[in-house]
């Protein structure tokens, strides 16, 4: 079955600090791979979409990398702010199919 | 910005109604989907829809849910018959391009779904 695993589940950092999300996929053959930020209560909003063969993306503050031998990517958030509180998800996308495989998100709070 | 929206932002029903939600995506958009999260839970796939017809589905999109575009701009999800394990968010989502071509998907506010 597909999935998507992420970690931490969540975390605290102090507003200026840098902090990195982990994601691990085991979608194949893998399509595409998707960063979204999803405040409480709202609906997701993407940050960053990478395929096979790109290894950084970045989105402002927001810096995606991707390993696609070994199935892994990560978030990078640099110089939080207070509203870059919220949830993280990593989603990934199979070859062949238009259903995403969502994480269950990095929870990040932003404390001043 | 053009934005999907989605009605009603909550709904309260009894257990065995029937309950519609509605989007409207964004209007040059060909993709259309929608995706449930509950409480707690990872957002998970239920169905997507492409040139008037469902394009995939998930085992969650069982022959309860039903999904409709009556007209040029409206995208419904109908849920016959609820159960309280249908009490979730639901998001309406569409894009340009299917998501398996890196199609970037656009989320509306969802429609919270509580079943007594």
């Amino acid at each position: 079955k597909n999935q998507v695993e992420q970690s931490p589940q969540s975390l605290i950092i102090l507003e200026g600090k840098n902090c990195t999300l982990q994601c691990n996929y085991t979608v194949s053959p893998f399509s595409n791979l998707r960063w979204y930020k999803q405040d409480t209560g709202r609906g997701p909003v993407s940050l960053t979409i990478m395929t096979f063969s790109e290894n950084t993306k970045s989105n402002g503050r927001y810096t995606a990398t991707l390993d696609a031998d070994t199935k892994q990517s990560s978030l990078h958030i640099t110089a939080s702010q207070l509203s870059d509180s919220a949830s993280y998800i990593c989603v990934v996308s199979a070859k062949g199919n238009n259903r995403l495989a969502f994480g269950k998100g990095n929870q990040v709070v932003v404390i001043p | 910005e053009p934005e999907v929206t989605q009605t009603p932002s909550h709904q309260v029903t009894q257990m065995g109604q029937e309950v519609i939600l509605r989007c409207v995506p964004i209007s040059n958009h060909l993709y259309f989907y929608w995706y449930r999260q509950i409480l707690g839970q990872k957002v998970e796939f239920l169905v997507s829809f492409y040139n008037n017809e469902i394009s995939e589905k998930s085992e969650i999109f069982d022959d309860q849910f039903s999904v409709e575009r009556p007209d040029g701009s409206n995208f419904t999800l109908k849920i016959r018959s609820t159960k309280l394990e249908d009490s979730a968010m639901y998001f309406c989502a569409s894009s340009v391009q299917g998501v398996k071509n890196t199609g970037e998907l656009f989320f509306g506010e969802g429609s919270r779904l509580t079943v007594l």
